[in-house]
């Protein structure tokens, strides 16, 4: 069966630092990865999607980037995080070429910036 | 115009009740739908997935899909405490790679 990590599950940081989030899947290849933002009481907002090694798609143009240096593997950086970066981040998976539409999401990072 | 449209409530029902929880959507290509659980600082689950109109039922669940009126439901029988959460819907088209999602509603069954 499929299974996706996220670590941290949460994480402190200070204005102006870096950030370095990973997201993994595992019993699937080639997936479509995927980068949201939930803000306390909103709804997600996507920031990046991925549909191979090296090919991201920005939707939200910020201070953040992504990365996604091997298959089910996709990284989240910032070089400068800014108080408005906290947030509660999820990564999630979809494999459309198995005609599998569906989404599903990690655990996600909790993300607070003082 | 949102792609997708969900009231965000909040609702609040007694145990036992029938819930019905609804998005509508603008966007004829949808052809995947979905309904995700999410409880407090966790990450969505997904409950229902459907691709055609009519209903899919799955225990105390019933997603129902018009695509003629671009509305979609989710029902919940027997409603019970531990279905307190936020329950978003999303819709995806055939060939698209971005998933558009409600802004969720927040649901308590109250005991």
């Amino acid at each position: 069966s499929q299974t996706i990590h996220q670590w941290p599950a949460t994480l402190v940081q200070p204005v102006g630092s870096p950030l370095s989030l990973e997201c993994t899947v595992e019993g699937t290849s080639n997936p479509n990865l995927y980068w949201y933002r939930q803000a306390a009481g909103r709804g997600l907002q996507l920031l990046f999607y991925s549909v191979g090694i090296g090919q991201i798609s920005s939707e939200v143009p910020q201070n953040l980037s992504a990365s996604r240096p091997q298959d089910r593997q996709f990284i989240l950086s910032s070089k400068k995080l800014l108080l408005s970066d906290s947030g509660f981040y999820l990564c999630a998976w979809s494999v459309p070429r198995l005609a599998r539409y569906e989404q599903f999401f990690g655990p996600g990072t909790r993300l607070t910036v003082l | 115009q949102k792609e997708v449209e969900q009231d965000p409530g909040p609702l609040s029902v007694p145990e036992g009740a029938i819930v019905s929880l609804n998005c509508t959507y603008s966007n004829s290509a949808f052809q995947y739908f979905m309904w995700y659980r999410q409880y407090s600082r966790k990450g969505p689950e997904l409950l229902m997935y459907t691709y055609s109109s009519g209903n899919k039922e799955d225990g105390r669940f019933t997603a129902q899909v018009d695509k003629s009126s671009k509305y979609i439901s989710l029902f919940i029988r027997d409603s019970q405490p531990s279905d307190s959460a936020t329950y978003l819907c999303a819709m995806i088209t055939r060939t698209g790679n971005q998933f558009y999602f409600g802004t969720g509603t927040s649901l308590t069954v109250i005991p």
